[in-house]
């Protein structure tokens, strides 16, 4: 599976939206691009994943640049429940293999 | 639909002793992963199971550690002979099955927080 290098923290302002950036220029054609996240000790929760093109559920948006080396993670409106630790993975399938992520710190 | 359950929750065990800890995956789901998360560490994938079959274990420890995924019945992550260095969280997470990496996601439980003392 291909690296990915994310930001260790980042801060976002309550009710603003969040972008989360990551890295995997060494990416392979048959690899996605998924978000976790983990919530202080809690079990890793499975945000969005995509391919090619951008995505959109009901937690967040995912942007892949069309030379899909890098992409963004979007929470257009982060609470205070959103602080956590976000992990951007390359992935085809099998084991995940978790980097130290960025830890958003989302403030009032 | 259920998530992902894991039990006990909390496990406490002495040195020497044996730990197991369980994972039933969520309904429909037939692939089981075990991960560790050492205090103040990352996550660490262990071992993948489908029903009856180990299919990658490159990150268990190669003593004392076992898996299994029963044709009935939950996965079992077994600690045998346990020291102070396994007190860590234990994942279990399940994937449903599927032909391509689109439908891997995976769906965490909520860790075993094993103490050895």
């Amino acid at each position: 599976d291909a690296k990915t290098t994310q930001p260790p923290s980042m801060d976002c302002a309550e009710g603003r939206a969040a972008n989360l950036p990551c890295n995997h220029s060494t990416i392979s054609g048959n690899e996605y691009v998924y978000w976790y996240r983990q919530i202080h000790s809690q079990g890793p929760q499975y945000i969005i994943h995509g391919l090619k093109n951008n995505e959109t559920n009901e937690m967040a948006s995912l942007i892949i640049t069309e030379d899909r080396k890098s992409s963004t993670l979007i929470l257009p409106h982060a609470t205070l429940r959103d602080t956590a630790v976000y992990y951007c993975i390359a992935y085809q399938g099998g084991k995940l293999i978790f980097g130290q992520g960025t830890e958003l710190s989302v403030k009032p | 639909n259920a998530g992902v359950m894991q039990n006990p929750r909390h496990l406490v065990r002495r040195r020497g002793q044996e730990a197991r800890l369980r994972c039933s995956p969520m309904k429909g789901h037939s692939h089981v992963y075990w991960y560790r998360q050492l205090p103040e560490e990352g996550l660490k994938f262990m071992v993948y199971l489908q029903k009856e079959n180990i299919i990658d274990e490159s990150g268990m420890p190669k003593e004392r550690f076992s898996a299994e995924f029963p044709k009935e019945g939950p996965s079992i992550l077994r600690i045998q002979q346990v020291v102070r260095g396994d007190s860590a969280a234990y994942f279990c997470a399940s994937s449903p099955p599927g032909p391509a990496a689109s439908s891997y996601e995976q769906y965490f439980g909520p860790g075993t927080r094993l103490t050895v003392t």
